[in-house]
Order: structure tokens, then sequence, then C-alpha cells
């Protein structure tokens, strides 16, 4: 069964960082693209960043480029982002997704985790 | 705002058809293929469509997708109270190299 789990939310301060984990399981992990995607309180659903099964390609969305960084370990079949300086508008539920890999450059995530807050405020 | 222009709200009886839009430009709908994303509460979004008008395994045939130039639509037959959700189209967007998300659509089944 296929399993994604994040960890790693929690509530700091603007300007602080934080650094969110995915752990896979059920599925041969370094064969698929990874991206996160997060949910504003009451609000859609925003893409943040995307990286390959190699870590060959990766894309960040505008809004988190130069504060955020993607990253992966195959070997621990586990998916990182790493977020610096905060703003209170990064506040949101991040999930991690599978990217099913059937077309390239197609946002097309058949597995997703539950989940974790990230809450920025003063 | 989202690159993606979806209605804010639709609602329908059970039995009814429903049909939610989803507008974009020519660096994303126009060239790219679109997915729908259903999102029942406090859940994790789900992939209902794939490559425009694809149904993954599981999804009922009462979920069907088009696209038409710059715009998709997302239609469901047969409405059920299980079926009262959020729905959210994506794409890749070539100008922002990424996947754009439509803002969402809440599903209220009367």
């Amino acid at each position: 069964e296929v399993q994604l789990v994040e960890s790693g939310g929690g509530l700091v301060k603007p300007g602080e960082s934080l650094r969110l984990s995915c752990a896979a399981s059920g599925f041969t992990f370094s064969t698929y693209s990874m991206s996160w995607v997060r949910q504003a309180p009451g609000k859609g659903l925003e893409w943040v960043s995307s990286i390959s099964s190699s870590s060959s390609y990766i894309f960040y969305a505008d809004s988190i480029k130069g504060r955020f960084t993607i990253s992966r370990d195959n070997a621990k079949s586990s998916l990182y982002l790493q977020m610096n300086s905060l703003r209170v508008e990064d506040t949101a539920v991040y999930y991690c997704a599978r990217d099913i890999g059937r077309d390239a450059y197609s946002p097309e995530f058949d597995y997703w985790g539950q989940g974790t807050l990230v809450t920025v405020s003063s | 705002q989202s690159v993606l222009t979806q209605p804010s709200s639709a609602s329908g009886t059970p039995g009814q058809r429903v049909t939610i839009s989803c507008s974009g430009s020519s660096s994303n709908i126009g060239r790219k293929y679109v997915y729908w994303y259903q999102q029942l509460p406090g859940t994790a979004p789900k992939l209902l469509i794939y490559r425009s008008n694809q149904r993954p395994s599981g999804v009922p045939d009462r979920f069907s997708g088009s696209k038409s130039g710059t715009s998709a639509s997302l239609a469901i037959s047969g409405l059920r109270s299980e079926d009262e959700a959020d729905y959210y189209c994506a794409a890749w967007d070539d100008s922002l190299s990424g996947p754009v998300f439509g803002g969402g659509t809440k599903l209220t089944v009367l």
C-alpha cells in the first residue's frame, strides 16, 4: 500500500526556518517525481515545488523561490522541504504528493499524504 | 487570484447533472492536459480526471472531463450526496514553468 507521511510542521515566527519531511513507503520511491502542494486555511491548492526522480530537475513556484529548497534521499525514501525566511502568508497545510509520471510536465498526483500544518505567526 | 478560473460554488439536487468550468489561457489549458481533483472535507485531494478526459481506475463513470481551446469542464451526472466536496482543476503552465490550480469550486448537493 502506497503511503506518504509528512512531518515537521509547527508554529514558527516570521523569518524563522522549518524543515518538512515526507516518508514514502509501498512503492519504489526512486522512480517517481515528487511534489509539495500547500493549502492555506480555507483556501485553495497551491503548487509549491517539484523534484524529479534523480533530483535532476527541480521547479519552484515564484512565491517561494529563493526561500524554500526541495530535496530527496532515495536511499531513505524521503522527500524534504527546507523552508527559510518564513512569512505569515506561508501558513498552510503542506502536502507531499507523488507524480504518476504518465506525461512530462503534468500535475498528475496520484497519491497524497495527510498533510502537515505550518503556522507562521508572531 | 488563481491562474485558472473556476466558479466558487455550484449546486444540484440528487440525480441531477452539474458541470464545473475551468478557464485558462494559451500557456496552460490551451496547450496542456487538464487534471481534476476532488477534495472531501478534511481530507487530501484525490485525482479524479487526468489527460483532460480520462478517469483513473476506481473513479465512477458519473465523472467526466472535457476540454476545448483554453477552457475545460468537469461534469458529474447522477449527483449523489457523497459528491459534496471541493473540486479543483489543474494544468501545467509553460510561462510559469510549473503547475497551476484553479481556485476551487465548492459543490453542494441540495
